[in-house]
Formats: C-alpha cells, structure tokens, sequence
C-alpha cells in the first residue's frame, strides 16, 4: 500500500530560526515527491517538485532535498518567519499508469516572535 | 500558476440537507479534481469530474452521495447529499497543467462545510 509519512506532526519555533520537516514514502513506482505549503483555510500551494534525479532544490529559503535510494524527502526553512506558519504537505506521485498522489498528514509549523 | 475559485468559502448546514459547491477555472483544463480534508487529516481524492461524462470515484465514494457535474473545461460542481456531521470538511477542488516541465496540480481555496 502506498504510504506517505511525515514528521513531525507538528512543530514550533523562534522567528529567525531554523527548521527541517521530514518525509518518508513507500510509493512505488515512484514518480515525483512534491511539497506544499497550507495556510489556515486556503488550498496547498506548491514549493517544489523533484523527481527521481533530483537531489535538492531550492525556492528562495524553502530547501527541499530527496534521496530516492531510502524514499525520504527533507524540507528545510531557512531563517524563519511569522509568515511560514502554516501545514507543510509532503505528496508523492506514482509513475503507474493513471495520475495518482498520496498525500501525508503535514507538518504544523508555528513561527512565534 | 492556474486560478481556482471556489464557491461557497464557507457554510453551516443542517443535516439531512444538500449543498452544492461551485469551481471555476481561469483556464480550460483537462484533469479536474475533488478532494475532501478532515480535520487534522490528510487531503483524501474523492473523483475526477471528466467533461461531457460521468465521473471516476474513488473507493469509499458513490455518486448518489457526492455527485459530480463537469459541464465544459473551465467549471465543475460537488454536491454533498443527505449531510450528517460526518460530512463537516474542507473540500478542495484541483486542477492539473503543465507547467515548464512538469504537469502541476493546482488547488483551490477550498470550501469549509460544517454540518450540525
């Protein structure tokens, strides 16, 4: 069964700081490893895409690298802000056949002053 | 990046009742998509609303329950039938186009249901 797993479930930190969301997957044939930023009562909207070639790519201080050998995805943020709070999505897309997505649960990121 | 408009952004139902949810596209595109979102949950793929033809639903999702209009390329309606509290969601409507390289699903604002 295709699976997304990410972690934490929720997280908080200090404006200015730092952080890295985790994801884990067991989809398979593995086609795409998408990100997505929730803000409260809005629709995902895309950060990054990466494909099995991809290592890491960056969207200004939204970090995102895969390691398709383990099937996990790492987000890093970068010098934090209040507006970064919101559910970060990890969504992987299966190579077969009809379009597929397994979406995780997010991460609830909360950026204090 | 597509524009998805949702309507209505919010409502509050009594149960046993129906309410119809409307999603406009700025573009024509071919794959459309229903989503629901429960609360502390993951989004959860209800259909794909194919133009001019009924729409493909997931396991766990009839059409007597959440049908599905697709009337041209641009817009699509979700209905949720017969609510209970069961049915208190956020329901999303996505679209897919390309975008560079890549074919790039796109979200609407979502519609947030709360039935009593």
């Amino acid at each position: 069964k295709n699976q997304v797993e990410q972690s934490p479930q929720s997280l908080i930190i200090l404006e200015g700081k730092n952080c890295t969301l985790q994801c884990n997957y067991t989809v398979s044939p593995f086609s795409n490893l998408r990100w997505y930023k929730q803000d409260t009562g809005r629709g995902p909207v895309s950060l990054t895409i990466m494909t099995f070639s991809e290592n890491t790519k960056s969207n200004g201080r939204y970090t995102a690298t895969l390691d398709a050998d383990t099937k996990q995805s790492s987000l890093h943020i970068t010098a934090s802000q209040l507006s970064d709070s919101a559910s970060y999505i990890c969504v992987v897309r299966s190579g077969a056949g009809s379009y597929q997505l397994t979406f995780g649960k997010g991460t609830k990121l909360s950026v204090i002053p | 990046s597509a524009v998805i408009s949702q309507k209505p952004s919010r409502d509050i139902c009594q149960r046993g009742t129906s309410l119809t949810i409307q999603c406009q596209v700025d573009s024509q595109v071919t794959m459309m998509f229903w989503y629901r979102q429960q609360p502390g949950q993951s989004l959860t793929l209800i259909a794909t609303a194919n133009q001019g033809s009924e729409a493909t639903y997931e396991s766990g999702f009839v059409i007597d329950k959440f049908p599905i209009s697709r009337p041209n390329l641009t817009f699509s309606t979700l209905t949720v039938s017969n609510m209970s509290p069961e049915d208190s969601s956020i329901y999303l409507c996505s679209v897919v186009r390309l975008a560079g390289s890549y074919n790039e699903q796109f979200f609407g604002p979502g519609t947030r249901l709360t039935v009593l």
